[in-house]
């Protein structure tokens, strides 16, 4: 089982730059977030999705895009990118929301230089 | 507005010490609460969630609803504890997975 896949694992883009993370997840899950880790932030939502075709904005959304077309695959966008946007991005998806656990993908190393 | 608060960044103790780790949450509601662990190189994953008051690993956490507290407890340390601790809420109302700024655990040996 795969569980939670997240390609690329690292990248460095100019800013300015466009680029889309891919968030895949072989389990059949409804749910699924893209959270951003910063030191001494701890991780912040971006955005999520409870379904197929829904996202929603989550904490710190702006900058970001992203869609849901598939079940299984949950993108996350960044249009222009921007020095501040360096993070660690990690996806995670679960079955449902009600007391049930949230899987996560590796994480991608983001830095925009 | 939610919000879940874990006060230490950093909490160092040697083996065998017991270990106590924060964390405070604001909701209004029936809170679900969660741990959640990052080991070195490896990805976050569950350690415990209160609603099946469990014991993982030697940790247990208690959820306080008067002191809106669901500290992580250990009585004993081991090394292997050393990790990142993120304790998370559940919201209800927007759907979300909530979860703090993390506590980073050293166990000395």
């Amino acid at each position: 089982n795969a569980g939670v896949t997240q390609t690329p694992k690292f990248r460095v883009l100019k800013t300015g730059q466009s680029m889309t993370l891919l968030c895949a997840q072989d389990m059949n899950h409804e749910y699924m977030y893209w959270y951003r880790q910063d030191p001494g932030m701890g991780l912040r939502l971006i955005h999520y999705s409870v379904g197929e075709g829904t996202t929603a904005k989550g904490e710190v959304p702006d900058g970001y895009n992203v869609s849901r077309l598939k079940k299984q695959n949950f993108l996350l966008g960044l249009e222009s990118a921007a020095p501040s946007q360096t993070s660690v991005y990690f996806c995670a998806s679960s079955k449902g929301l009600w007391d049930t656990e949230a899987f996560f993908g590796q994480g991608t190393r983001l830095t925009v230089v | 507005a939610q919000r879940v608060t874990q006060p230490e960044k950093l909490l160092s103790v040697f083996k065998g010490a017991p270990v106590e780790l924060k964390c405070n949450y604001s909701y209004s509601g029936s809170p679900e609460l969660f741990w959640y662990v990052q080991y070195s190189r490896q990805r976050l994953q569950l350690l415990l969630r209160h609603i099946s008051r469990e014991s993982i690993k030697g940790f247990t956490a208690d959820l306080n609803k008067g002191e809106t507290s669901f500290h992580l407890k250990k009585p004993f340390a081991q090394e292997e504890d050393s990790a990142m601790y993120y304790c998370a809420l559940l919201s209800y109302n927007t759907d979300k997975l909530i979860f703090g700024t993390g506590t980073r655990l050293q166990v000395f040996p």
